[in-house]
């Protein structure tokens, strides 16, 4: 138990599906992250929140929408999206103030058809 | 050249054996560097944080140089439990004071008995 906790595991979805992922952290940190893993790919930084404010959208395309209501809560809206975003996406947290650890949930394994 | 690069191996190593992964950056400013551990299909965890003058937790001995630019991780006596892919994370100086960290490609070890 990492202390953030990402739902759902796996998710299929077709290209006109509109589905979204949730994360939700127990850690009282105040910054929030979306990363995406493909396959044979470095992680990538989609998006940071810090208290509920996004302060990076590392140039994602619209189709990925964030949602930050408050420090604990994440979400990531998806609508039609492509098969090349199939992926692992992993949400992070982490106290605010430089130098600190990311913590991550265990991801969402997301397969678009 | 990439912000942060890693051999991805894989290296095969039997048991009790030593080995050792280096990590690049391009950053010479990057501020604070980790080892995270990524088992198949989980999440990334962190391993340890790389200090300047150096750091060791039990087997595992991390080390900075700053003026070739690039980190190491030593693992000592090998377990067959030590297998995962390990990545290199790098907090650059632009991320001000989040944890946005850039990762590397991951470095997969194989331990063999």
């Amino acid at each position: 138990e990492t202390g953030v906790t990402q739902t759902p595991r796996h998710l299929v979805m077709g290209m006109t599906n509109k589905k979204s992922l949730k994360c939700e952290q127990h850690l009282g940190h105040n910054a929030m992250y979306w990363y995406k893993q493909s396959a044979k790919k470095p992680l990538e930084l989609m998006f940071v929140y810090n208290f509920k404010e996004q302060t990076e959208n590392n140039s994602v395309p619209s189709r990925f929408s964030p949602e930050c209501p408050n420090s604990s809560h994440l979400f990531l809206h998806l609508h039609t999206l492509q098969p090349e975003d199939s992926a692992l996406y992993l949400c992070a947290s982490s106290t605010r103030g430089g130098n600190e650890k990311l913590f991550f949930g265990s991801g969402t394994q997301l397969s678009v058809l | 050249r990439k912000e942060v690069e890693q051999d991805p191996g894989p290296f095969n190593v039997p048991e009790g054996a030593t080995v050792a992964f280096n990590c690049t950056y391009s950053n010479s400013a990057s501020q604070s560097f980790f080892w995270y551990r990524q088992d198949c299909r989980k999440e990334p965890k962190l391993l340890m944080s790389v200090y300047s003058s150096g750091n060791e937790d039990g087997r595992f001995t991390a080390q900075l140089n700053r003026a070739s630019q690039y980190i190491s991780l030593l693992i000592r006596d090998s377990k067959l439990s030590d297998s995962a892919t390990y990545l290199c994370a790098v907090n650059p100086p632009r991320a001000g004071n989040t944890g946005k960290l850039i990762f590397g490609q991951g470095t997969t070890l194989q331990v063999k008995p």
